[in-house]
């Protein structure tokens, strides 16, 4: 069964940093497309990031401007996004996503999301 | 990339079809057969519901179908349910590279 763990959420002041992780399981997870997608509370769908099997290649949304950064560990099939500089505007649920059927783009399996929220 | 365009909300009755519409550009959903719809329930992560515009994944009920004309992709549910409540959401691949969702459009079952 495929599952996929998100843990790294709570509550930071804006400026400040985090980093989201997502462990992968049920899969073989270096073989895979993976994204990052979040949700501002009552707001839709945001695409955030993705990142290609082997690490080496990444594409953002271009509002983030260099402030997050996506990341990958095979030997622990686990995903990364580090959050820097963050802002009230940041808060939202940030899921974790993966393409389990390539090549075509599209996101197969999401996990339940941790809570970002960037409040003074 | 600005969002791709969904109504805002849509209401049926059960047994009814419906369809919600989904506008981008030549740059996203025009220029490519990667358009797919996501259900979302209250509380809950999204749903993968179609891909490649018309594409089902396994498991999902033959109730939904989509298309694709021009810059305007359609997601289409037949004979609605009440559990069909939800919101829905497009996502297109883009000319950069990168995916795009629409805003979302919540769905009522009367």
């Amino acid at each position: 069964e495929v599952q996929l763990v998100e843990s790294g959420g709570g509550s930071v002041q804006p400026g400040g940093s985090l980093r989201l992780s997502c462990v992968a399981s049920g899969f073989t997870f270096s073989r895979y497309w993976m994204n990052w997608v979040r949700q501002a509370p009552g707001k839709g769908l945001e695409w955030v990031a993705n990142i290609g099997p082997d690490g080496s290649d990444k594409s953002y949304v271009g509002s983030l401007k260099g402030r997050f950064t996506i990341s990958r560990d095979n030997a622990k099939n686990s995903l990364y996004l580090q959050l820097n500089s963050l802002r009230a505007e940041d808060t939202a649920v940030y899921y974790c996503a993966a393409d389990l059927n390539p090549p075509t783009p599209k996101l197969d399996y999401w996990g339940h999301g941790t809570l970002v929220t960037v409040s003074s | 990339q600005s969002a791709l365009t969904q109504p805002a909300s849509v209401s049926e009755s059960p047994g009814q079809s419906i369809a919600i519409s989904c506008t981008g550009t030549s740059s996203d959903v025009g220029g490519y057969n990667y358009v797919s719809w996501y259900q979302q329930h209250p509380g809950n992560a999204p749903k993968l519901m179609i891909y490649d515009v018309s594409t089902r994944p396994s498991g999902v009920s033959d109730r939904f179908s989509g298309s694709k004309s021009g810059n305007t992709a359609s997601l289409t549910i037949s004979g609605l349910q009440a559990e069909d409540e939800a919101d829905y959401y497009c996502a297109s691949y883009t000319s950069a590279g990168t995916l795009v969702f629409g805003g979302g459009t919540k769905l009522t079952v009367l």
